[in-house]
Formats: structure tokens, C-alpha cells, sequence
């Protein structure tokens, strides 16, 4: 079974405005990330927050990590029609060297 | 530097036939991994390896093997393919020197499109 849980599956906005993505997971982890991919493409990594971190910022990306709640939250800020992709968070799990993944957010950015 | 590279990019089989898709990566990675995308999923672990000779299951192994004999190539074969195959399979790599895995980031090839009909 997949780790992480994402919601929504798919979410519709306008230019400008931020979209919130969420994750939940199930076991303990060593750090969770955020991978962007574009319609049929390969992933590409966003970014990373380890298990004793709280908050992380890139660009107009922010990530939080609640380790008591198990789950996690991407924002993008001022979205673009090019931010459209599907968005996957990605657990490291303590004793477990692989990345689980989850099972992805749909964004559409409308110009 | 390449990255990760797979081929065939797109592949279309007969049920039963056997074939293996390639992965290379030129990053000096230890750890690599398979994974497959159905329609509207996330991505689910098929196998991964932690380094040359060392390979393990994921939550999908059946009706793949593995196999790492250098660092840079982890192909994947399909035994005796079936139409529950049909899938896109991503090869992944990380870390880039021994026990250097925790907390790095996973870079992927651009995919196989697979067909089993």
C-alpha cells in the first residue's frame, strides 16, 4: 500500500492565486519531499524537509511537516499557467531505503 | 552529465514475452530504484538496490527481477510480460556516496511506456 495520502486529487485555480497541497503518511520518517511531474515526463525534486524540521521555504514554494499529525502541506504562491503538473509528496522512512510515494495532486493553473 | 537514463522510451510486447528495460546513471549513485505509474496514480516501488550485488523487494516485485552488477546500470526485467504490466515504469537514482542516503534527493529517468496486449 502507498504511504502517502494526497488531497485533493485534483484542484483548479487561476493565475495569481496560491494552491495548497496536502499529504499524510503512516510510519516514521527520516524526511519527507516534494516532487513536481509534467505530463508524461520523469519527476523532478522541488524539495526536501527532514523529520526535525518544521517549515522550509524555496522560492515560492513553502513546506510544512507535522510529524505528530503524520502529514505535510506544499504551497506555491503566485501560481503560473506553468506550475500545471501533478505534484507527489515522497516519504524517506526510518529503516527503509527506498522513497514511498504518494498518490499525487492533479494542479491546473488557468491563464 | 546524462542523469538517469532509460530505454526504450516506449515498448509494446505480447503476453508472455519476456523483455528488460534499461536504466544507466552516470552520478556515482548508490541507490536505485524501479518504480511503475498505472493512469492517475502515484508511483509504486517495484524493486531497489543499495549498491552493487545488493538488490530488495518493494511493495510490487512479482513478475520482475533485478539485478546490479556495476553502480551505473540496474536493468529490469519483465519475466513473461501480462497486461497488468501495462503500466509506465520510472528508474530512480540517489546517493551519491555510501550511507549517504538519508536525507538526499532522487533524481529519475523519463520513463518507459509499456504495452502488454
Amino acid at each position: 500500500s502507498q504511504q502517502g495520502e494526497e488531497d485533493p486529487q485534483a484542484l483548479s485555480i487561476q493565475e495569481g492565486e496560491n494552491a495548497t497541497m496536502n499529504c499524510s503518511y503512516k510510519t516514521s520518517i527520516n524526511n519527507l519531499q516534494w516532487y513536481r511531474q509534467n505530463s508524461g515526463r520523469g519527476l523532478v525534486h522541488l524539495i526536501l524537509i527532514r523529520s526535525n524540521e518544521r517549515e522550509k521555504h524555496s522560492g515560492r514554494l513553502r513546506v510544512t511537516l507535522d510529524t505528530s499529525k503524520k502529514s505535510s502541506s506544499l504551497l506555491i504562491t503566485a501560481s503560473r499557467a506553468a506550475d500545471t503538473a501533478s505534484y507527489f509528496c515522497a516519504t524517506d522512512d526510518t529503516g527503509r531505503r527506498a522513497l514511498t510515494f504518494g498518490s499525487g495532486t492533479r494542479l491546473q493553473v488557468q491563464p | 552529465n546524462a542523469g538517469v537514463t532509460q530505454t526504450p522510451k516506449f515498448q509494446v510486447l505480447k503476453t508472455g514475452q519476456s523483455m528488460t528495460l534499461q536504466c544507466a546513471q552516470d552520478m556515482n549513485h548508490e541507490y536505485m530504484s524501479w518504480y511503475r505509474q498505472d493512469p492517475g496514480m502515484g508511483l509504486r516501488l517495484i524493486h531497489y538496490s543499495v549498491g552493487a550485488g545488493i538488490t530488495d523487494q518493494g511493495e510490487v516485485p512479482n513478475g520482475y527481477n533485478v539485478s546490479r552488477s556495476t553502480t551505473e546500470d540496474f536493468p529490469l526485467r519483465l519475466l513473461s510480460a501480462a497486461p497488468s504490466q501495462t503500466s509506465v515504469y520510472f528508474c530512480a537514482s540517489r546517493a551519491p556516496f555510501p550511507g549517504a542516503y538519508m536525507n538526499t534527493e532522487a533524481f529519475f529517468g523519463q520513463g518507459t511506456r509499456l504495452t502488454v496486449v
